[in-house]
Order: C-alpha cells, then structure tokens, then sequence
C-alpha cells in the first residue's frame, strides 16, 4: 500500500532539471508532495485531486495521472534550497495516508 | 496561529516504562493524524481523527499504543510498555478536511523517542 518513489537519491547542480515519480498499486483519491530538511518536519508542496490535474508552486510542479496511479514531481532550474528529501503521499478512498519512503535530493553550487 | 506544536520534543526511557505525547493541532482543524518516522523512511501512518472520533487506524498501531483526540482539540498518543523497536520520531499532523486545499496536512516538529 505504500508507494513506491523513483529515483532513490538525485545529485543535482544548481539549474538543473530533476523528475521524481510515485506509484501506488491502489486507487487513490489524492496525491500529495512534501519536502522534508534533515532535522525538520515534511513542509506541504502541493496536492493533486483525481482528474490529472497538473499543479504548480513557483519552479516545482506536479501531474497526477489517475487511470496509471502515478504522479510525477518536476523540479525545474533548482537551487540550492531545493535539497531535502522529497515525499509522495497517497490518500485512499478511506482518507488513510500512505507516505513513500523518500527520494533524497542533494542540489549542489 | 502558531502551527502544530508537539510536546515533549525529546523522551527517553527504559524498555517497559509508559510514555505519552501530547500534539496541538491547529486550531479549528478538524483532522488530526499521527504517523511515526524512522531514519530514512517516510512516515508511516499510525491513526487520525475527524474531530474527536478515531476514524482509521494502523495494523501498525498494537494495543500498546493509544491514541485520544478528547473535545476535538489536543490529542495524545500512550505507548504501553515500550520496547527498542518503538525508538522513532512520531509526528502528528493537522488539517482542515473540507476547504479548498483539501486535506494539506501541517505537520509538528515531531517527538523523538528513544527506548534504551
């Protein structure tokens, strides 16, 4: 029930481009994306409703492809601020909350 | 509004003893969750409340654990006779179920607890 995030860990320079997708094995209700800094809480990015909805939040955006329970998270130009481990979570039918384990981004000078 | 705040920040005790942790949601959410994280995962699902009824809870979440959200407002996770394997950060998490941002969750700075 858990999704599965892709890839694991990402090395970046600053301005570069990254990708991070999510699958889940269930039908879902929602997808939501956060970023959480080392020592700190998941800060909420975006959320995305059934209806392939793409989002987006200054550089970072999102799509959310229903029929495929996938999402996929684009961050485009980073900066530096962008490091942090990044999070899909997905909300079921029943609102439980189901978090993948993390895709680690490190965006370098 | 201050956002979510979680009490204690850190807790460590012996195997067997008894711990509570108390989370302040943001007020006037309706949704309170509770999850616990452990190094290098995501946070795992432990239970929620829709105002003060437990709604959902986790295989996780053995009857050693409990959890209570009394009026609707601060809630408390028990964790009975703790064992090594219950060192984790356990996170609590409020939202507004039902406004335009559905469901953003807002977490607290978490509770790190350690079972030696």
């Amino acid at each position: 029930q858990q999704p599965v995030q892709s890839p694991q860990a990402v090395i970046l320079r600053e301005g570069e481009d990254a990708v991070i997708n999510c699958s889940s094995s269930k039908a879902l209700y929602s997808v939501h994306w956060y970023r959480q800094k080392h020592g700190e809480a998941p800060v909420f990015l975006m959320i995305l409703l059934k209806g392939g909805e793409q989002k987006g939040h200054e550089k970072i955006s999102a799509s959310f492809n229903e029929k495929k329970q996938q999402s996929s998270l684009y961050l485009t130009a980073s900066q530096l601020s962008y490091s942090g481990t990044y999070f899909c979570g997905t909300e079921d039918n029943f609102n439980k909350f189901y978090f993948g384990s993390g895709t680690k981004l490190n965006v370098k000078p | 509004d201050t956002g979510v705040s979680q009490d204690p920040r850190h807790k460590i005790t012996k195997r067997g003893q008894n711990v509570t942790f108390r989370c302040d949601p943001i007020s006037e959410h309706n949704r309170l969750y509770w999850y616990r994280q452990t190094l290098g995962q995501g946070p795992e699902f432990l239970t929620y409340f829709q105002n003060e009824a437990q709604l959902e809870k986790s295989r996780l979440l053995s009857d050693r654990f409990s959890a209570e959200r009394p009026k609707g407002s601060f809630s408390t996770l028990e964790i009975q006779r703790t064992e090594q394997g219950d060192s984790a950060m356990y996170l609590c998490a409020s939202s507004a179920a039902g406004t335009v941002l559905y469901n953003e969750q807002f977490f607290g700075p978490g509770t790190r607890l350690t079972v030696l």
